[in-house]
C-alpha cells in the first residue's frame, strides 16, 4: 500500500461547480498537509496547508483534514476554468537530521469547462 | 522576486551523454531538493541538501548526482542518460524550522532522452 492515494482522475467539471478532491493517508507520523497546483509543464505552487483536523479557508478553497480517519480533501468552490490545473496532496513527517521529507499523492487532473 | 530559477526549461540529450541541469534560489533557503516527475506520476524525491550536508533516498540510482557549490546554486548530474529517464526535473527549496516547512518549487527542466 502506498503511504499517499490520490485518485487520478482525470475530473472534468463545468465552470461554477463545486469540486471535491481527496487523498488518503497510511503514516500516522505525517504532521503536516498540503495542497499543490500544478499547471501544464510548469512546477507546483502551494495553495494551501493545514497542520491539525478541521477546515481551513482561504477564497473559493477549503481543506479538511480528518486525522482519525486518515483522509484531507480540497474543496473549490464556484469553480472557474483558471482552476483547471493537476492537484497534488502533499503530506510531511520530520525524518530527523533538521528535515522534513514531502511525501505527494500522484495528483488529480481537473478541467473545469466554460 | 524571491524565487527558484531552474535552467534550462528543455534538454535534449542523447542515450548516454552526460547532462547536468542546474538551479538557483533568491530566497536564501538552507535545503535544497530534487525531484524527478514522470508523467502522471507523484514528484519522487531524488535526494537533498540541508546547507552542505547531502543526503542521498535510498532508491535514488547512482547515475544521479548532485552538487551545491554555495547556498544559491544546486546542480543535477546525470552520469548515462537512459531512456528511462527522460522526465520533468524539480527544484525546490525550504527554510528548515522546527514546525511547517514549506517547499517552494521552481518551474522544472523537461529532459527528453534520444
Amino acid at each position: 500500500q502506498k503511504e499517499v492515494e490520490q485518485d487520478p482522475g482525470p475530473l472534468s467539471v463545468p465552470e461554477g461547480a463545486i469540486v471535491s478532491l481527496n487523498c488518503t493517508y497510511s503514516n500516522s507520523a505525517f504532521q503536516y498537509f498540503m495542497w499543490y497546483r500544478q499547471y501544464s509543464r510548469k512546477g507546483p505552487e502551494l495553495l494551501m496547508y493545514t497542520y491539525s483536523s478541521g477546515n481551513k479557508e482561504d477564497g473559493r478553497f477549503t481543506a479538511q483534514v480528518d486525522k482519525s480517519s486518515k483522509y484531507i480533501s480540497l474543496f473549490i468552490r464556484d469553480s472557474q476554468p483558471s482552476d483547471s490545473a493537476t492537484y497534488l496532496c502533499a503530506m510531511s513527517a520530520y525524518t530527523g537530521a533538521g528535515s522534513y521529507q514531502l511525501t505527494f499523492g500522484k495528483g488529480t487532473k481537473l478541467s473545469v469547462i466554460p | 522576486d524571491a524565487m527558484v530559477i531552474q535552467n534550462p526549461r528543455y534538454q535534449v540529450t542523447q542515450f548516454g551523454k552526460p547532462v547536468t541541469l542546474s538551479c538557483s534560489q533568491t530566497l536564501n533557503h538552507n535545503v535544497m531538493y530534487w525531484y524527478q516527475q514522470k508523467s502522471s506520476q507523484a514528484p519522487k524525491l531524488l535526494f537533498h541538501y540541508y546547507d552542505k550536508d547531502f543526503n542521498n533516498e535510498a532508491d535514488t540510482p547512482d547515475n544521479f548526482q548532485s552538487r551545491r557549490p554555495n547556498t544559491s546554486f544546486c546542480f543535477l548530474d546525470i552520469r548515462s542518460p537512459g531512456l528511462g529517464d527522460a522526465a520533468m526535473y524539480l527544484c525546490a527549496t525550504s527554510r528548515e524550522s522546527r514546525g511547517l516547512v514549506t517547499q517552494y518549487f521552481g518551474p522544472g527542466t523537461r529532459l527528453t532522452v534520444l
